[in-house]
């Protein structure tokens, strides 16, 4: 089956900790893509790649790291610095960047205590 | 006030009925997308459009760049279509804008 797996479904972390999510797909794709979604918000764009060993900040990247050495996998690293980590989290890929459809991964629900 | 709007916000329904679903935009795009986000939190693209009409099942999706408008539309709407639907467009420097969704309980 191809697609995209995100892992856990559910994380919770104390206050203070980094926590790394994952994000992997089997799509063959280029691009991949992290989404924070919050309450009453659209998806918002935390950081992109649109090659293996590349990524760029989307718009909102501060207290966030990710990384791109397999093509298959783009892990995102939620640090301390994040002022407000509690959020669902998306991670997307397409064939290639900025024409393609993106297809999403179930989701992560990161809550921190 | 955000550059892809939703209307409604939320919408109820009983099975059968025809369901319409807005959105309007105000920048210039390449593309407009329809997204379902099922209750469990997974996202599936339904339409990408540039122009005109795309149907697909039960599902129709329009698109009027004049007016910078979309409606996405159900006809014999079913329990089973309760979701969030998302416009998303992909402006013209390739950033996608998501809406903050329509939320549709269909009930039997």
């Amino acid at each position: 089956d191809g697609g995209i797996t995100q892992s856990p479904k559910y994380l919770f972390r104390k206050e203070g900790q980094n926590v790394t999510l994952s994000c992997e797909q089997n799509l063959n794709h280029d691009a991949m893509y992290w989404y924070r979604q919050d309450p009453g918000q659209g998806l918002r764009l935390i950081y992109y790649s649109q090659i293996v060993n590349d990524f760029q900040k989307g718009d909102i990247a501060e207290g966030y790291s990710v990384s791109r050495e397999k093509k298959e996998s783009f892990p995102l690293t939620v640090t301390s610095a994040q002022k407000n980590p509690t959020a669902f989290y998306l991670c997307a890929s397409s064939g290639g960047f900025g024409t393609d459809t993106q297809y999403f991964g179930p989701g992560t629900r990161l809550t921190v205590l | 006030k955000n550059e892809v709007e939703q209307s409604p916000q939320n919408l109820t329904a009983q099975e059968g009925e025809f369901i319409t679903i807005n959105c309007s935009y105000s920048v210039g795009i390449s593309a407009l997308h329809w997204l379902q986000q099922h209750p469990g939190g997974g996202i599936v693209s339904l339409f990408m459009l540039s122009s005109g009409k795309k149907k697909h099942g039960r599902l129709i999706a329009t698109i009027n760049i004049q007016e910078k408008h979309s409606s996405l539309h159900i006809t014999a709407s079913h329990p089973r279509d309760s979701a969030v639907y998302i416009c998303a467009v992909r402006s013209n420097t390739d950033k996608l804008i998501f809406g903050t969704g329509t939320r549709l309980q269909v009930f039997p």
